[in-house]
Protein backbone atom coordinates (compact mmCIF):
# COMPACT_ATOMS: atom_id res chain seq x y z
CA UNK A 1 0.00 0.00 0.00
CA UNK A 2 1.86 3.16 -1.33
CA UNK A 3 0.63 5.83 1.28
CA UNK A 4 2.66 8.34 -0.73
CA UNK A 5 2.78 8.71 -4.29
CA UNK A 6 4.40 10.71 -6.87
CA UNK A 7 2.69 9.66 -10.37
CA UNK A 8 5.39 12.10 -12.51
CA UNK A 9 8.21 10.36 -12.88
CA UNK A 10 9.96 12.97 -14.74
CA UNK A 11 9.61 16.76 -15.34
CA UNK A 12 11.57 18.79 -17.92
CA UNK A 13 11.45 22.95 -17.77
CA UNK A 14 13.20 25.89 -18.76
CA UNK A 15 15.76 27.98 -17.06
CA UNK A 16 13.74 30.72 -15.01
CA UNK A 17 10.29 29.17 -15.84
CA UNK A 18 8.06 27.52 -12.99
CA UNK A 19 9.02 23.56 -11.98
CA UNK A 20 5.83 22.38 -10.30
CA UNK A 21 5.95 18.75 -8.46
CA UNK A 22 3.45 17.19 -7.31
CA UNK A 23 2.69 14.43 -4.41
CA UNK A 24 -0.52 12.46 -3.00
CA UNK A 25 -0.97 11.04 -0.02
CA UNK A 26 -3.94 8.68 1.55
CA UNK A 27 -3.00 8.59 5.13
CA UNK A 28 -4.79 11.47 6.93
CA UNK A 29 -2.73 10.71 10.45
CA UNK A 30 0.39 11.99 8.36
CA UNK A 31 1.39 15.45 10.46
CA UNK A 32 5.01 16.58 8.50
CA UNK A 33 5.53 16.51 4.86
CA UNK A 34 9.13 17.15 3.77
CA UNK A 35 10.73 17.60 0.42
CA UNK A 36 14.04 15.85 -0.18
CA UNK A 37 16.43 16.29 -2.89
CA UNK A 38 18.98 14.14 -3.97
CA UNK A 39 21.97 14.43 -7.01
CA UNK A 40 23.30 11.21 -8.58
CA UNK A 41 25.96 9.47 -6.20
CA UNK A 42 25.01 11.46 -3.00
CA UNK A 43 22.17 10.98 -0.16
CA UNK A 44 19.26 13.11 -0.11
CA UNK A 45 19.14 16.34 0.84
CA UNK A 46 16.53 17.97 3.47
CA UNK A 47 14.87 20.66 1.32
CA UNK A 48 11.95 22.25 2.83
CA UNK A 49 8.97 21.11 5.32
CA UNK A 50 5.18 21.58 6.15
CA UNK A 51 2.97 21.06 9.33
CA UNK A 52 -1.07 19.36 8.52
CA UNK A 53 -1.96 22.88 10.28
CA UNK A 54 -0.28 25.21 7.55
CA UNK A 55 -1.49 25.33 3.71
CA UNK A 56 2.05 26.74 2.71
CA UNK A 57 5.40 27.06 3.95
CA UNK A 58 7.95 29.16 1.48
CA UNK A 59 12.06 29.23 1.73
CA UNK A 60 13.52 31.46 -0.76
CA UNK A 61 12.62 29.91 -4.36
CA UNK A 62 11.04 27.07 -3.00
CA UNK A 63 7.19 27.17 -1.86
CA UNK A 64 5.33 24.34 -0.93
CA UNK A 65 1.55 24.03 -0.50
CA UNK A 66 -0.48 21.71 1.28
CA UNK A 67 -4.13 20.83 0.56
CA UNK A 68 -5.49 18.37 2.50
CA UNK A 69 -9.09 18.17 1.72
CA UNK A 70 -7.61 16.40 -1.88
CA UNK A 71 -4.43 14.64 0.05
CA UNK A 72 -2.36 16.99 -1.99
CA UNK A 73 0.84 18.50 -1.75
CA UNK A 74 3.15 20.58 -3.88
CA UNK A 75 6.82 22.09 -4.31
CA UNK A 76 7.29 25.38 -7.03
CA UNK A 77 10.79 26.32 -7.19
CA UNK A 78 10.62 29.76 -8.84
CA UNK A 79 12.52 30.44 -10.94
CA UNK A 80 13.89 27.33 -11.97
CA UNK A 81 17.93 26.78 -12.48
CA UNK A 82 20.04 23.89 -14.28
CA UNK A 83 21.74 23.52 -10.67
CA UNK A 84 18.11 22.40 -9.41
CA UNK A 85 18.00 19.49 -11.97
CA UNK A 86 17.53 16.28 -9.31
CA UNK A 87 15.48 13.73 -8.11
CA UNK A 88 13.33 15.16 -5.64
CA UNK A 89 11.12 13.04 -3.15
CA UNK A 90 8.33 13.47 -0.91
CA UNK A 91 8.14 12.42 2.40
CA UNK A 92 5.69 11.94 5.14
CA UNK A 93 5.35 11.23 8.96
CA UNK A 94 3.04 10.05 11.12
CA UNK A 95 2.54 11.51 14.22
CA UNK A 96 2.78 8.92 15.77
CA UNK A 97 5.31 7.33 14.46
CA UNK A 98 8.21 9.73 16.43
CA UNK A 99 10.71 10.35 13.04
CA UNK A 100 9.87 8.02 10.99
CA UNK A 101 8.79 8.64 7.12
CA UNK A 102 7.00 7.51 4.16
CA UNK A 103 8.66 8.52 0.91
CA UNK A 104 7.10 9.02 -2.54
CA UNK A 105 8.73 6.95 -5.45
CA UNK A 106 10.84 10.17 -6.47
CA UNK A 107 10.50 12.39 -9.68
CA UNK A 108 13.24 13.40 -11.52
CA UNK A 109 13.45 17.38 -12.06
CA UNK A 110 15.34 18.55 -15.46
CA UNK A 111 15.71 22.27 -15.70
CA UNK A 112 17.32 23.11 -19.12
CA UNK A 113 19.39 26.16 -19.73
CA UNK B 1 31.44 17.65 12.04
CA UNK B 2 31.87 15.12 9.26
CA UNK B 3 27.99 14.39 9.34
CA UNK B 4 26.64 10.86 8.59
CA UNK B 5 29.26 8.95 7.18
CA UNK B 6 29.14 5.34 5.54
CA UNK B 7 31.15 2.71 4.56
CA UNK B 8 31.82 0.85 1.96
CA UNK B 9 30.64 3.20 -0.84
CA UNK B 10 30.41 -0.04 -3.33
CA UNK B 11 30.02 -3.51 -2.26
CA UNK B 12 29.78 -6.98 -4.56
CA UNK B 13 28.81 -9.91 -3.08
CA UNK B 14 27.72 -13.55 -3.78
CA UNK B 15 24.81 -15.16 -2.65
CA UNK B 16 24.96 -16.33 0.39
CA UNK B 17 27.51 -13.90 1.73
CA UNK B 18 27.23 -12.01 5.02
CA UNK B 19 28.21 -8.62 5.16
CA UNK B 20 27.88 -5.40 7.95
CA UNK B 21 27.37 -1.98 6.44
CA UNK B 22 28.59 0.55 8.85
CA UNK B 23 26.67 4.35 9.31
CA UNK B 24 27.90 6.51 11.95
CA UNK B 25 27.20 10.20 12.99
CA UNK B 26 28.95 12.56 14.92
CA UNK B 27 25.82 15.00 15.35
CA UNK B 28 24.36 13.33 18.75
CA UNK B 29 21.27 12.71 17.23
CA UNK B 30 18.94 10.08 19.20
CA UNK B 31 17.60 8.68 15.77
CA UNK B 32 19.21 6.55 13.27
CA UNK B 33 17.65 4.78 10.54
CA UNK B 34 18.19 2.68 7.56
CA UNK B 35 16.72 2.65 4.14
CA UNK B 36 16.80 1.11 0.86
CA UNK B 37 16.41 2.86 -2.68
CA UNK B 38 15.17 1.04 -5.57
CA UNK B 39 14.22 2.26 -8.84
CA UNK B 40 10.72 3.28 -9.04
CA UNK B 41 9.86 2.92 -5.28
CA UNK B 42 11.42 5.40 -3.32
CA UNK B 43 13.29 5.39 -0.44
CA UNK B 44 11.28 2.09 2.36
CA UNK B 45 12.60 2.27 5.68
CA UNK B 46 14.49 -1.33 7.31
CA UNK B 47 15.14 -0.61 10.34
CA UNK B 48 15.23 2.34 13.05
CA UNK B 49 16.52 3.26 16.16
CA UNK B 50 15.40 5.84 18.84
CA UNK B 51 18.57 5.65 21.19
CA UNK B 52 21.52 3.58 22.61
CA UNK B 53 20.14 0.03 23.32
CA UNK B 54 16.18 0.51 21.18
CA UNK B 55 15.85 -0.54 17.67
CA UNK B 56 12.52 -1.65 15.87
CA UNK B 57 12.04 -2.67 12.15
CA UNK B 58 10.30 -0.24 9.25
CA UNK B 59 8.61 -1.74 5.95
CA UNK B 60 11.23 -4.20 4.68
CA UNK B 61 12.99 -5.81 8.13
CA UNK B 62 13.35 -9.02 6.53
CA UNK B 63 17.21 -10.32 5.84
CA UNK B 64 18.61 -7.69 8.22
CA UNK B 65 19.98 -7.05 11.29
CA UNK B 66 20.62 -3.89 13.29
CA UNK B 67 22.08 -2.76 16.94
CA UNK B 68 22.44 0.56 18.21
CA UNK B 69 25.61 0.03 21.12
CA UNK B 70 26.28 3.73 20.67
CA UNK B 71 24.64 6.91 20.12
CA UNK B 72 27.06 7.61 17.08
CA UNK B 73 27.24 3.86 15.40
CA UNK B 74 24.33 2.19 13.42
CA UNK B 75 25.71 -1.21 11.26
CA UNK B 76 23.68 -2.84 9.13
CA UNK B 77 24.11 -6.54 8.76
CA UNK B 78 23.09 -8.71 5.93
CA UNK B 79 22.44 -11.95 7.44
CA UNK B 80 22.55 -14.29 3.88
CA UNK B 81 22.76 -12.11 1.13
CA UNK B 82 20.18 -12.49 -2.06
CA UNK B 83 20.00 -10.86 -5.36
CA UNK B 84 16.57 -8.89 -3.98
CA UNK B 85 18.85 -7.26 -2.01
CA UNK B 86 20.84 -5.40 -4.52
CA UNK B 87 20.36 -1.87 -3.85
CA UNK B 88 21.39 1.60 -2.19
CA UNK B 89 21.43 1.86 1.10
CA UNK B 90 20.66 4.74 2.74
CA UNK B 91 21.48 5.58 6.87
CA UNK B 92 19.71 8.40 7.94
CA UNK B 93 19.69 10.60 11.05
CA UNK B 94 17.90 13.11 13.08
CA UNK B 95 17.84 14.92 16.56
CA UNK B 96 14.07 13.52 17.33
CA UNK B 97 13.02 16.59 18.43
CA UNK B 98 11.02 17.42 15.30
CA UNK B 99 10.42 16.56 11.97
CA UNK B 100 10.74 20.46 10.22
CA UNK B 101 14.19 19.99 9.22
CA UNK B 102 14.41 16.41 8.22
CA UNK B 103 16.89 13.90 8.71
CA UNK B 104 20.70 13.95 7.48
CA UNK B 105 21.52 11.50 5.04
CA UNK B 106 24.73 9.32 4.45
CA UNK B 107 25.93 9.20 1.19
CA UNK B 108 24.91 5.76 0.41
CA UNK B 109 26.46 2.53 0.03
CA UNK B 110 25.44 1.03 -3.35
CA UNK B 111 25.45 -3.35 -2.84
CA UNK B 112 25.03 -5.57 -5.12
CA UNK B 113 24.26 -9.34 -4.56
CA UNK B 114 25.26 -12.21 -7.43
Amino acid sequence: DQQVKQNSPSLSVQEGRISILNCDYTNSMFDYFLWYKKYPAEGPTFLISISSIKDKNEDGRFTVFLNKSAKHLSLHIVPSQPGDSAVYFCAARLGTSGSRLTFGEGTQLTVNP
Amino acid sequence: NAGVTQTPKFQVLKTGQSMTLQCAQDMNHEYMSWYRQDPGMGLRLIHYSVGAGITDQGEVPNGYNVSRSTTEDFPLRLLSAAPSQTSVYFCASTTGTGPARGQFFGPGTRLTVL
